[in-house]
């Protein structure tokens, strides 16, 4: 079966402090994976995915095979980058939809 | 600019009183997807299209349906509301077997929250 499963519920960080967001899934094969983010009032937008291998607003994730995770890390939070943050995967096909894990609001405190 | 606008933002409804919520998209993308999200919960998928193709969720209740007409356009129709359907709903989009790199990325709408009294 395939599950998103993101163990913090709320994260609270000083500004400058380094951010690690946790996700570990569930899947047999490869998936694709993503995270995404709701700042507040604003839509759900992609974030970054791990094929891209890209760094977004400082936000960095590597895909570890080995222990299934794919942790979104910072290493000087902002609190512009207080948000709710959703990991999610989908199958490497064109049309498949995305399973989110819960959540995790972080808050970053000035 | 939006590219997938959902509408009404707010939908008010009675308790059983049908209710439709519509989205567009002018991205041009084969794939429209329907989630429910309730209050700090994740999105949960509802049903999808792939082009003229439904594929709807196993758990999704009978009460939710959809049609998609053209590629631009996509609606939920709730049959009978409960209270248990009020939720933060929200359509999303993608590219399919279009491209390559980026056929997976989906783009969402801000959401229209159903209200049910």
């Amino acid at each position: 079966a395939q599950r998103v499963t993101q163990p913090e519920k709320l994260l609270s960080v000083f500004k400058g402090a380094p951010v690690e967001l946790k996700c570990n899934y569930s899947y047999s094969g490869s998936p694709e994976l993503f995270w995404y983010v709701q700042y507040s009032r604003q839509r759900l937008q992609l974030l970054l995915r791990h094929i891209s291998r890209e760094s977004i607003k400082g936000f960095t994730a590597d895909l570890n095979k080995g222990e299934t995770s794919f942790h979104l890390k910072k290493p000087f939070a902002q609190e512009e980058d207080s948000a709710m943050y959703y990991c999610a995967l989908s199958r490497p096909s064109g049309n498949t939809p995305l399973v989110f894990g819960k959540g995790t609001r972080l808050s970053v405190i000035a | 600019d939006a590219m997938v606008i959902q509408n009404p933002r707010y939908q008010v409804t009675q308790f059983g009183k049908p209710v439709t919520l519509s989205c567009s998209q002018t991205l041009n993308h084969n794939v429209m997807y329907w989630y429910q999200q309730k209050s700090s919960q994740a999105p949960k998928l509802l049903f999808h299209y792939y082009d003229k193709d439904f594929n709807n969720e196993a758990d999704t209740p009978d009460n939710f349906q959809s049609r998609r007409p053209n590629t631009s356009f996509c609606f939920l129709d709730i049959r009978s509301p409960g209270l248990g359907d009020a939720a933060m709903y929200l359509c999303a989009t993608s590219r399919g077997r279009q491209g390559r790199s980026s056929k997976n990325i989906q783009y969402f709408g801000a959401g229209t929250r159903l209200s049910v009294l």
